[in-house]
């Protein structure tokens, strides 16, 4: 049963334009969401999180928007760069289990120059 | 941020040999540590939650006996793949929560590429 969904694979932007990632979510426990990004032969590295009670969190190009309605959130990252070629990861914990996070599957941006 | 150290980040060893993952939080205590395995294109799948002290928790479908797990101290849990079939092979990371912090953050190690031959 996969309780966290990142239904598409890949996704390709052009550098300077906006790349929208997103997620989708089954358990109405989760209450933090959170995304990485990963390297190959690498861990995860957090990039931004986001708490139930909000909606919206802004850190520099990444805002992650959460509408819990629809149990659906997203990564925007604006402007595109190069650099942010990686696989992106959504993640959910309920905040009685700690830090124990349920992923998904992971949506490889490539971003060209 | 918060760091965590993963040794080895590769390691290649023969069918039936048994390897140790060692995992440590180097700046912070850490009571509980996560085990994660990634299969290549799949998700990262939480293996077990290691717990200072006390015994594991494994996930369902994850052999207890297969995959150890030693939380002797707050800053150190190791991950033996015991009797290593090649169907183990895998990227296994793990990852720490901070002790005195209020949220749900999690570090990251870097990763062990095990390839059993």
């Amino acid at each position: 049963d996969q309780q966290v969904k990142q239904n598409s694979p890949s996704l390709s932007v052009q550098e300077g334009r906006i790349s929208i990632l997103n997620c989708d979510y089954t358990n109405s426990m989760f209450d933090y969401f959170l995304w990485y990004k990963k390297y190959p032969a690498e861990g995860p590295t957090f990039l931004i999180s986001i708490s139930s009670i909000k909606d919206k969190n802004e850190d520099g190009r990444f805002t992650v928007f959460l509408n819990k309605s629809a149990k659906h959130l997203s990564l925007h990252i604006v402007p595109s760069q190069p650099g942010d070629s990686a696989v992106y990861f959504c993640a959910a914990s309920k905040e009685t289990s700690g830090s124990r996070l349920t992923f998904g599957e992971g949506t490889q941006l490539t971003v060209n120059p | 941020g918060a760091v965590v150290s993963q040794h080895p980040s590769r390691v290649i060893c023969k069918s039936g040999t048994s390897v140790k993952i060692e995992c440590r939080s180097l700046d912070f205590q850490a009571t509980t540590m996560f085990w994660y395995r990634q299969f290549p294109k799949k998700s990262l799948m939480l293996m077990a939650t290691s717990n200072e002290g006390s015994k594991a928790t494994y996930e369902q479908g994850v052999e207890k006996d297969k995959f150890l797990i030693n939380h002797a101290s707050l800053t150190l849990s190791t991950l033996t793949v015991t009797s290593a079939h090649p169907e183990d092979s895998s990227f296994y990371i793990c990852s720490a929560r901070v002790t005195n912090r209020g949220d749900t953050e999690a570090f990251f190690g870097q990763g062990t590429r095990l390839t059993v031959v």
